[in-house]
């Protein structure tokens, strides 16, 4: 069975100070990785994905992930965070024959 | 291309009440999730349905089930509402099963 561990369920920052949100899977099988974030009373937007490829992805907003195989490891990063990009954060992991699962998910702050 | 859209928005409802929402997903899309969301669960997968089948189930009790119609709508009815059964209920559509997944904006359900 798949897992997802978030590993901060709360990240403050200050404004464009650089962030990571951290996100470790279990899967015996190869994996689908997934980054969501979601505003209040709002659903789940995807922000990037990786299937397969370049270890490195890029999303929307300025973010971008790595897929660390070895560590089992899909880690969220952006350089630079806005006010805007104050939300709740979801890391997901899904495979083929497998319903998605999601992590507990990581409130990002970002502070003036 | 219209986004997945869920009605109703929002839902009050009484204790062993029964409820229908609604799920209408991207058109050309055949596969349906259903996800609830708590501040003390988190998302949490309910059932998915892809070409009128359901492939995959958690781990709610019998009162949660769903439908899901020739062209791709999805129901899911609960039974019997109790005060627990209060929360966001997302829906999501992909393209194919076990595929990235698009969500609607969620029905929140109030039960008093």
């Amino acid at each position: 069975a798949q897992s997802v561990t978030q590993l901060d369920s709360q990240v403050p920052v200050f404004e464009e100070a650089p962030v990571e949100l951290r996100c470790n899977y279990s899967s015996s099988v190869s994996v689908y990785l997934f980054w969501y974030v979601q505003y209040p009373n709002q659903g789940l937007q995807l922000l990037l994905k990786y299937l397969s490829g370049s270890t490195l992805v890029k999303g929307i907003n300025g973010f971008e992930a790595e897929f660390n195989k070895s560590q089992t490891s899909f880690h969220l990063r952006k350089p630079s965070v806005h006010i805007s990009d104050t939300a709740e954060y979801f890391c997901a992991v899904t495979s083929n024959n497998n319903d998605m699962r999601f992590g507990a998910g990581t409130r990002l702050t970002v502070k003036p | 291309k219209a986004g997945v859209t869920q009605t109703p928005r929002y839902l009050i409802k009484t204790r062993g009440q029964q409820v229908t929402l609604s799920c209408s997903p991207i058109s050309g899309h055949r596969s349906v999730s259903w996800y609830q969301q708590t501040p003390g669960q988190g998302l949490q997968f309910l059932f998915e349905y892809f070409s009128e089948t359901q492939r995959n189930k958690g781990n709610f009790p019998g009162r949660f089930s769903g439908r899901q119609f020739s062209n791709s709508r999805s129901e899911m009815n609960v039974s019997t509402l109790e005060l627990g059964d209060s929360a966001l209920y997302l829906c999501a559509s992909s393209l194919r099963a076990y595929n990235e997944q698009f969500f609607g904006p969620g029905t929140r359900l109030t039960v008093l």
